[in-house]
Formats: structure tokens, sequence, C-alpha cells
């Protein structure tokens, strides 16, 4: 049983372009969450996803940031026009029942 | 304030006992965890304990909850020098969307 899977493990992207980050969750997993780590801070709560629904982003800022969870494939972390203050790392997290486990994350930087 | 609040660093010495503590504020929370993250790696989640014990233990690893304080803490036993990494405790609420709210972490350092 794969754990969470998140890809790509490091993405560059220049000022202003998109960047899109992947997630597949645990198998049986329905509950995906996004989170950002900036440096020397602790994890900040982005979304919150079931399939197809978008249950909680209310740490998601209103502007560029984007997320989806579609009936198949992963779920998608989407930025768009990208700014020096985005570079972070992104952690995805599946839970089914008890305990939310994490991927090994995407970190961005922004050049 | 912060929901989770931890202390930011313990430095122990090898072989000693490692007590990390921590505090939250919603009573309602269900679910409390530990996850250890190692440099440049994700999260790896340690344990769990529901808001209903007091106790759970697993190997070296024993966490003691205290609801009536609303204290969580997390002791390593015989702390080697491959428990050095920084650990966040998280809770989560029932009847919400179970989405955990962390801690900013306490960065465990582990000396010879």
């Amino acid at each position: 049983n794969a754990g969470v899977m998140q890809n790509p493990r490091h993405l560059v992207r220049r000022r202003g372009q998109e960047a899109r980050l992947r997630c597949s969750p645990m198998k049986g997993h329905s509950h995906v969450y996004w989170y950002r780590q900036l440096p020397e801070e602790g994890l900040k709560f982005m979304v919150y996803l079931q399939k197809e629904n978008i249950i909680d982003e209310s740490g998601m800022p209103k502007e560029r940031f984007s997320a989806e969870f579609p009936k198949e494939g992963p779920s998608i972390l989407r930025i768009q026009q990208v700014v020096r203050g985005d570079s972070a790392a992104y952690f995805c997290a599946s839970s089914g029942t008890g305990g939310a486990f994490f991927g090994q994350g995407t970190r961005l930087t922004v050049v | 304030g912060e929901d989770v609040e931890q202390s930011l660093f313990l430095s122990v010495r090898e072989g000693d006992s490692s007590v990390i503590n921590c505090t939250y504020t919603d009573s309602s929370s269900t679910y409390l965890y530990w996850y250890k993250q190692e440099p440049g790696a994700g999260l790896q989640l340690l344990t769990y304990i529901f808001s209903n014990m007091d106790m759970k233990q697993d190997q070296r690893l024993t966490v003691l909850l205290n609801k009536k304080d609303k204290h969580l803490s997390l002791r390593i036993a015989d702390t080697q020098t491959g428990d050095s990494a920084i650990y966040f405790c998280a809770e989560s609420i029932e009847g919400g969307s179970y989405i955990p709210t962390f801690g900013r972490g306490t960065s465990l350092i582990v000396h010879p």
C-alpha cells in the first residue's frame, strides 16, 4: 500500500509562471488536505477536499491559488502567476479513518 | 494565541529520555497526533491518541494526555541521535472536517 505520493519533489518556477502540484492519496482515502510550510515555521492549513468537492478552503489565498480533487486522478494544487513569497514546501495529506498521513512534499522555489 | 503550542527547542544527551510537551485550546479535540519531520523530508505520523484515552505506548514512545489541562506529551525513551528532528503536535476535531491543526514544532537535538 503506497503512501501519499506527491510530485514533483522539487519545482522551480520563474515569477509569473504557473505551478502545478500533484498529490495521490493513500489507497482507500477520500479526504485530501493541502498545507504550506514556510522556512522555520509550522504547517499552515490551506484547503480540504473530498472527491470532486472543496470542503474547506479557509486557509487558501483568495487569488492565484486553486485546488481540485477530480473523480479520477490526483488532487492538484495550482498557483498562478507565482511570486517569490510562494516559495515554500507544500504538503499533501490524506485520511480515511484514524490519522492523517503526509506525502514527502513539493518544494517550490520561485526565482 | 495559537491553537496548538509547543516549545521550540529541546536538547538531550544520547541515552536519556526526551519529553516534548504540547498544549491545545480546543476542548472538543478528538484526535491528537505526533509527527516527526527530518530535514528536507515530509511528515511521518509517529502516533496518535483519541481524546478518550490518557496514555498510549508504542515501543520507545509514550504519549500522555491530560484532557483537563489540555496538555499532551511525547516521551522518547533511550533517545538516539537518529531521533533528532522536528516534532509536531496536532489536533483535529470530530464533527468538523478532521483537519489537523499543527503547532510550530519542537526541534529535538540529541548530542553524544
